[in-house]
């Protein structure tokens, strides 16, 4: 089955950038995404990236993708505290026609 | 961006009955999605509910334990039956964006079973 990978865990320093990878398995993936979820909240879409594109940047938001090497990375700029959540990446499947998730990364970042 | 509403936010219940979870979205919208997030887990597709249409079930997930409503293009319900503790966890509705490449989500709806 399809699978999409992401390491579970980030600390930072506040005011620091961070950077959350994520592997994908569907060469026939059309879009990629990044969603944050804050503690008791659902998950709020942060951008997403269409796979003929290399980057696309958004504020203090940057993704980075290798379509060769099945590689999504988002960059946040200057870190907030505001920022510690959960990042899960997502692709749409082609070949499922659906989104699969990561289990997502839980960024801390700290003073 | 769509703007989802889902009730009830949180519930505890008790094993063997039944929750029905109600999902509301602010415009008109072809394909809603209901969503599992497990304890500490990513989020599994249960299934897809078109209007007019049965809707239709991912792998591991049945419609007599997880019947769906779709009454129309902007409402759906998604129903916890004969419940364990085993089904607490986190349902989201989720629905596809005006250009079909986005997916917005709702605040979920939080299922303890005791």
């Amino acid at each position: 089955g399809e699978d999409v990978e992401q390491s579970l865990f980030l600390s930072v320093r506040e005011g620091d950038s961070s950077v959350i990878n994520c592997t994908y398995t569907d060469s026939s993936s059309t879009y990629l995404y990044w969603y944050k979820q804050e503690p008791g909240a659902g998950l709020q879409l942060l951008t997403y990236i269409f796979s003929n594109m290399d980057m696309k940047q958004d504020q203090r938001l940057t993704v980075l993708l290798n379509k060769k090497d099945k590689h999504l990375s988002l960059r946040i700029a200057d870190t907030q505290t505001g920022d510690s959540a959960i990042y899960f990446c997502a692709e749409f499947s082609g070949g499922y026609n659906k989104l699969i998730f990561g289990a997502g990364t839980r960024l801390a970042v700290h003073p | 961006s769509a703007v989802i509403s889902q009730k009830p936010s949180r519930d505890i219940c008790q094993r063997g009955t039944s929750l029905t979870i109600q999902c509301q979205v602010d415009s008109q919208v072809t394909m809603m999605f209901w969503y599992r997030q497990q304890p500490g887990q990513s989020l599994t597709l249960i299934a897809t509910a078109n209007q007019g249409s049965e809707a239709t079930y991912e792998s591991g997930f049945v419609i007599d334990k997880f019947p769906i409503s779709r009454p129309n293009l902007t409402f759906s319900t998604l129903t916890v039956s004969n419940m364990s503790p085993e089904d607490s966890s986190i349902y989201l509705c989720s629905v596809e964006g005006q250009g079909g490449t986005e997916a917005f989500f709702g605040q979920g709806t939080r299922l303890t079973v005791v």
